[in-house]
């Protein structure tokens, strides 16, 4: 059962461009949403996260937009550069543990 | 600091044997996290320790996979016996205190392959 559905799966984007991932969550009991970055043969490291009491939250290139009503939530980067390449996991939080969506490939080209 | 150490990195291992893998989590941490990442599935809560005690082992996929955690410096996820399916990389993760807002550390994964 997946309760954070992620799109793309894959995406595209030019140097400089912005590059935009899309989350869905089913359960209204999340509270904490977090997304993280994953390099090829890393683990994943958090990126940036938000709560549900504020509809955005930026830090540098990165900003994360938040619709309660539409139990909606995705990451923007901004200036996307070649070094942002990575796979982005959007997750949900509540209680003990995060479900995590099935990831995002971004590749950023010259 | 050492991070979270994962042994092996990769494990080759034939259809019908048992595989361990393990887990050291960052000195201090309290809660452990395994999960399973494929690229049709994503990343996969396997099980979750806090003060060495599993507290949800919802997502271990069925009787072949167990996992222990004998003190807060070490714990193992055990495949028996293995099958092609589960290939897969392996993460462990490590976080200070119980909830689900806390920064998980990863470590750098076991990448298994069944043959």
């Amino acid at each position: 059962q997946q309760q954070v559905k992620q799109s793309p799966q894959s995406l595209i984007v030019q140097k400089g461009g912005i590059s935009i991932i899309n989350c869905a969550y089913e359960n209204t009991a999340f509270d904490y949403f977090p997304w993280y970055q994953q390099f090829p043969g890393k683990g994943p490291a958090l990126l940036i996260a938000i709560r549900p009491d504020v509809s955005e939250k930026k830090e540098g290139r990165f900003t994360i937009s938040f619709n309660k009503s539409a139990k909606q939530f995705s990451l923007h980067i901004m200036d996307s550069q070649p070094g942002d390449s990575a796979t982005y996991f959007c997750a949900a939080g509540g209680g003990n543990k995060l479900t995590f969506g099935t990831g995002t490939q971004l590749k950023v080209e010259l | 600091d050492a991070g979270v150490i994962q042994s092996p990195r990769h494990e080759v291992t034939e259809m019908g044997q048992e595989v361990t893998l393990r887990c050291k989590p960052i000195s201090g941490h309290n809660s452990l996290f395994w999960y399973r990442q494929t690229m049709m599935r994503g990343l996969e809560l396997l099980i979750y320790f806090n003060n060495n005690v599993p507290i949800d082992d919802s997502g271990m996929p069925e009787d072949r996979f167990s996992a222990k955690m004998p003190n807060a410096s070490f714990s193992t996820l055990k495949i028996q016996p293995s099958e092609p399916r589960d290939s897969a990389v392996y993460f462990c993760a490590s976080t200070w205190g119980g909830g689900s807002y806390n920064e998980q550390f990863f470590g750098p994964g076991t990448r298994l392959t069944v043959l």
